[in-house]
């Protein structure tokens, strides 16, 4: 079984733009979530997506949006890039059948200059 | 809320030396945990979790965690180290339930192996 997918891998935006990452879950798994992994602040949690509806949120600001398809893929979208969203960008996805096993990506990396 | 703490951002073993990475957690709830494993610009790898049951838990690789509810531990040990095991450990926890969907890290533990 394959497994979590990210794509793009690496990317390079300047301050002010937007970007939007995206992500295709293992196969049958409903729910997606995201992390933003920075040097200085670890591993945060972002949110999470079952069934095309954000269930969990974190605390990130609203310039952090994301949203999920009907075949359970999902997209997160940066807007009005700043310096300090530079991070790995983590995708998990899981069956959601109360374990709470996730299964990770390998992230996109983004740069803002 | 839950929080984890690992003791020791950086653990360095001789090579078939014994690994021990650990970990403290804070839950309000009876807790899930979790190790992963991060390679050098890879994603997070499952290594080994605790939902309910038995308290010794084996993951991949050799690796195991015993869950100590008195100690509110999870630490990872592997009886010998290989060099392929460097790489940066987290600890993981997570409120039960269905619809419940979010780790909460450690800072994690950045473990070297000495040849």
């Amino acid at each position: 079984k394959a497994g979590v997918t990210q794509t793009p891998r690496y990317l390079i935006k300047t301050r002010g733009q937007q970007v939007t990452l995206s992500c295709s879950p293992i196969s049958g798994h409903r729910s997606v979530s995201w992390y933003q992994q920075t040097p200085g602040q670890g591993l945060q949690f972002l949110f999470e997506y079952f069934s095309e509806t954000q269930r969990n949120k974190g605390n990130f600001p609203g310039r952090f949006s994301g949203r999920q398809f009907s075949n359970s893929r999902s997209e997160m979208n940066v807007s009005t890039l700043e310096l300090g969203d530079s991070a790995l960008y983590l995708c998990a996805s899981s069956l959601s059948d109360g374990t709470d096993t996730q299964y990770f990506g390998p992230g996109t990396r983004l740069t803002v200059l | 809320a839950q929080s984890v703490t690992q003791l020791g951002s950086h653990v360095s073993v001789s090579e078939g030396a014994l690994v021990l990475l650990r970990c403290n957690y804070s839950s309000s709830v009876p807790p899930y945990l979790f190790w992963y494993v991060q390679y050098p610009n890879q994603g997070l790898q499952l290594l080994l979790k605790y939902t309910t049951g038995a308290t010794l838990v084996k993951g991949i690789n050799g690796f195991e965690a015993e869950f100590k509810k008195s100690e509110t531990s999870f630490h990872l040990t592997k009886p010998s180290a290989h060099m392929s095991d460097a790489a940066e450990y987290f600890c993981a926890v997570s409120a039960p339930g269905f619809g419940n969907e979010k780790l909460t890290f450690g800072t994690g533990t950045r473990l070297t192996i000495i040849p």
